[in-house]
């Protein structure tokens, strides 16, 4: 089936605008997680959502980052008035349930100006 | 804090040669390891992952991961490289009791023909 998919592929935007990253998980998988991926960095986990429970978003750098998850699908990442040093890529990864494989998307390449 | 490392950020070796790469931990208690790798313009895959059982793992590829409960280590390893195997590959931890995973820095390997 379809894998994990994310829009846009690529962002360039200006410094203090707010941008919108979108996830779509594979159908059927319960836990949604981001990850921030800057060069030389590893992943940095963002977000982690488990079905109906309360989102882990323990690893959300500022209150300028925000994720929601509408319906157990579809997840959108907000960063509003954003930094040069958000720039990087934004990774969505689903998978079954939460301590398993987890199935990654192609990454959001964010670039703010 | 709890942390995962991986030793080396940058290898280079001939096709053929062995490799082996190190990830320790520093969590307590039970937990979740994985491999990931991410091939140049590809999405990050799994390799391996280790729950239980056997700590001698072996994934896709012919890669294999050793689990050294005493060392926090969950070490990879393949004897013989191919040129395909150029790649970053990411260690990740998931402490068993709930979804969030932590991944290393990575490791650049480059091999020649």
């Amino acid at each position: 089936g379809a894998g994990v998919s994310q829009s846009p592929s690529n962002k360039v935007t200006e410094k203090g605008k707010d941008v919108e990253l979108r996830c779509d998980p594979i159908s059927g998988h319960t836990a949604l997680y981001w990850y921030r991926q800057s060069l030389g960095q590893g992943l940095e986990f963002l977000i982690y959502f488990q079905g109906n429970s309360a989102p882990d978003k323990s690893g959300l750098p500022s209150d300028r980052f925000s994720a929601e998850r509408t319906g157990g699908s579809v997840s959108t990442l907000t960063i509003q008035r954003t930094q040069q040093e958000d720039s990087a890529v934004y990774l969505c990864a689903s998978s079954r349930t939460g301590p398993e494989t987890q199935y990654f998307g192609p990454g959001t390449r964010l670039l703010v100006l | 804090a709890q942390s995962v490392s991986q030793h080396n950020h940058h290898v280079i070796l001939s096709e053929a040669a062995s490799l082996e790469l190190g990830c320790n931990y520093s969590y307590g208690g039970t937990v979740n390891l994985f491999w990931y790798v991410q091939y140049p313009g590809q999405h990050l895959q799994l390799l391996l992952k280790y729950f239980s059982g056997d700590p001698l793992v072996k994934g896709i590829k012919g890669f294999e991961a050793e689990f050294i409960k005493s060392k926090f280590s969950f070490n990879l390893r393949k004897p013989s490289v191919q040129w395909s195997d150029t790649a970053e590959y990411f260690c990740a931890v998931n402490p068993g009791s709930w979804g969030k995973f932590q991944f290393g820095a990575g490791t650049q390997v480059v091999v020649t023909p």
